[in-house]
């Protein structure tokens, strides 16, 4: 049972074109959203996040919106620059009330901008 | 700051071996988590350890284990290895109450 789920697996955006990224979730008790950025071979870097009682965060050229009614989030990079081709992961929390910290991540989404 | 330590980045086991993979936490992180990473199943969380106690389990096969040391270094014990257990295993720390976690470069087991 997947519960988050990223539904395009490759994106190819041109460099300085928006880029964007969806997420579709399907546990509406969801507290918190994280996006990451990997590279083959190495670690997920943390991007952003957004709490479930917000819409909206923003970070530099990252925004990242949360449709709750829809259960679907989304990462917009502006403008999108090469060094942004990566795989992009959206991850969910469940706090459980404070006593966990586990992660649940979508498939992926590998961006490829092109110069 | 130092960021989170896998040790070894890289490993080669032969099938009905045992593996163990270590992590450094981020100085002050109390919680540590260990993931999966396959090209079929994405990351799946394995298990969560906070304050050297288990606090949370995906849903692996008891051959895979865990625990944590006081100083929140975590250990992650793979018994009795299968070669579908070749995957990049992914060690990420955080605060107490996790908004967001920082991984390590991960450890490449290849089971042959």
């Amino acid at each position: 049972d997947q519960q988050v789920k990223q539904n395009s697996p490759s994106l190819s955006v041109q460099e300085g074109r928006i880029s964007i990224l969806n997420c579709d979730y399907t546990n509406s008790m969801f507290d918190y959203f994280l996006w990451y950025k990997k590279y083959p071979a190495e670690g997920p870097t943390f991007l952003i996040s957004i709490s479930s009682i917000k819409d909206k965060n923003e970070d530099g050229r990252f925004t990242v919106f949360l449709n709750k009614s829809a259960k679907h989030l989304s990462l917009h990079i502006v403008p999108s620059q090469p060094g942004d081709s990566a795989v992009y992961f959206c991850a969910a929390i469940l706090f459980y009330g404070g006593a966990t910290n586990k992660l649940i991540f979508g498939t992926g989404t590998l961006l490829a901008v092109q110069p | 700051k130092a960021g989170v330590t896998q040790t070894p980045r890289y490993l080669i086991k032969t099938r009905g071996q045992q593996v163990t993979l270590s992590c450094s936490p981020i100085s002050g992180h109390r919680s540590v988590s260990w993931y999966q990473q396959t090209p079929g199943q994405g990351l799946q969380f394995l298990f969560e350890y906070f304050s050297e106690t288990q606090r949370n389990k995906g849903n692996f096969p008891g051959r895979f284990s865990g625990r944590q040391f006081s100083n929140s270094r975590s250990e992650m014990n793979v018994s009795t290895l299968e070669l579908g257990d070749s995957a990049l295993y992914l060690c990420a720390s955080s605060p107490a109450r996790v908004t967001e976690a920082f991984f390590g470069q991960g450890t490449r087991l290849t089971v042959v």
